[in-house]
This record gives structure tokens, C-alpha cells and sequence, in this order.
């Protein structure tokens, strides 16, 4: 098992400029997560899927989309950079349907916007 | 709305001591509590969690307590250790697969040699 895999690892954008960033899990988890974590900071809830064919906004959604593309599959798009949203961005799963909290965290895409 | 506080920020203990991190949550509906490591430059990990029907539960040289009715929860790492050294991240969960997971901001662990 893979678990949680992110691409790309690293990515430089300028502002103005579009991307979309991947997730997968191959761990059959019912929920899937985006965060983003600043420079010494904690992490902070982007958007969020409970199940296949849900998605919610997380604590800072502004300026970012996502779509769940089936159950394995989770990406989080940028329609327009800003340097604020310079930051490393995880991806994470969990089983929260069979009462399985413990979130597993993918390793992560740096991105920085200029 | 739901919010984790996490103290301190920064701590710094002699190799061998203990280290406490402390952690308090607002939503009374959470009901698991998690406790995430994360080394420099890599995803946080799992180390400790403790559901709501729980005082206390130990692994090796990890502990976690929990206070429901003061809602609050703390992390005891003992006879520390130069690998302790990290970011250490809790977090509270409600019992509705929609509620949202809220982590505390973070406490960086240094264990001096």
C-alpha cells in the first residue's frame, strides 16, 4: 500500500497562474481532506469530502476549489495564485464512516506563488 | 465556533526529563482527540489518540489524559529522548462523520543533549 500520495512535490507559480493538485489513496477511506500548513503554523482545514460525491469548506476555502473525483481521488485547485497562498499543502484520508478517526497524511506539495 | 488551544508553543527540555503539551477544546460534542508528530520537512504521524470514554491510556513513553468535563487534554512524554524532538500537533473530532477536525497550532519540542 501507497496510502496517501500527492503530486507534484514542489511547485513555483506565478500570480495569476492556475494549477490543480492531486491526491490518492489506496487505503478504500470514505473521507478525504486538503490543509495548508504556513511556516510554524498549524495546520488549517481548506476543504474537506466526507464521502464520494460530498465536499464541504474548511476553515479557509477562499481561493480554492475542489472535486472528488471518485472514492481514491481528491484534487484542490487554484484558479488564480496569490503569494498568500504560498504554503505546503497535505492531503490527508480517513475512515471516519467506520468510526476511524485517525487521519493519514500524504507528504505534502510545496508551493510557492510569485 | 470550535476552536483547540494548544500550550505551550515551544518547549525545551534536558534529554531524560518529561515534557507536557497541553490542549483544550470549546466543542463539547468532540469525542476523539488525537496526537500528531511532525519532524522537520514530513507529514505529521499519528503517535497517541483517546476517545472520550477514556481517562487515560499510555504507550511506552507516551501518555495522553483527558478531562471531559474541563475539556481539556494533554500529551506526557517521559524519559525524553533526542528523536522526541518535533512539532507535536492535537487535535479534537466530533462524533458526526461531518463534523470537522480541529487541530491546535502546533508545540515545538526541542530535547537539549
Amino acid at each position: 500500500n501507497a496510502g496517501v500520495t500527492q503530486t507534484p512535490k514542489f511547485q513555483v507559480l506565478k500570480t495569476g497562474q492556475s494549477m490543480t493538485l492531486q491526491c490518492a489513496q489506496d487505503m478504500n477511506h470514505n473521507s478525504m481532506y486538503w490543509y495548508r500548513q504556513d511556516p510554524g503554523m498549524g495546520l488549517r482545514l481548506i476543504y474537506y469530502s466526507a464521502s464520494e460525491g460530498t465536499t464541504d469548506k474548511g476553515e479557509v476555502p477562499n481561493g480554492y476549489n475542489v472535486s472528488r473525483l471518485n472514492k481514491r481521488e481528491f484534487s484542490l485547485r487554484l484558479e488564480s495564485a496569490a503569494p498568500s497562498q504560498t504554503s505546503v499543502y497535505f492531503c490527508a484520508s480517513s475512515d471516519r464512516g467506520a468510526n476511524q478517526e485517525t487521519q493519514y497524511f500524504g507528504p505534502g506539495t510545496r508551493l510557492l506563488v510569485l | 465556533g470550535e476552536n483547540v488551544e494548544q500550550h505551550p508553543s515551544t518547549l525545551s527540555v534536558q534529554e531524560g526529563d518529561s515534557a507536557v503539551i497541553k490542549c483544550t477544546y470549546s466543542d463539547s460534542a468532540s469525542n476523539y482527540f488525537p496526537w500528531y508528530k511532525q519532524e522537520l520537512g514530513k507529514r505529521p504521524q499519528l503517535i497517541i489518540d483517546i476517545r472520550s470514554n477514556v481517562g487515560e491510556k499510555k504507550d511506552q513513553r507516551i501518555a495522553v489524559t483527558l478531562n471531559k468535563t474541563a475539556k481539556h487534554f494533554s500529551l506526557h512524554i517521559t524519559e525524553t529522548q533526542p528523536e522526541d524532538s518535533a512539532v507535536y500537533f492535537c487535535a479534537a473530532i466530533g462524533y458526526s462523520s461531518a463534523s470537522k477536525i480541529i487541530f491546535g497550532s502546533g508545540t515545538r519540542l526541542s530535547i537539549r543533549p
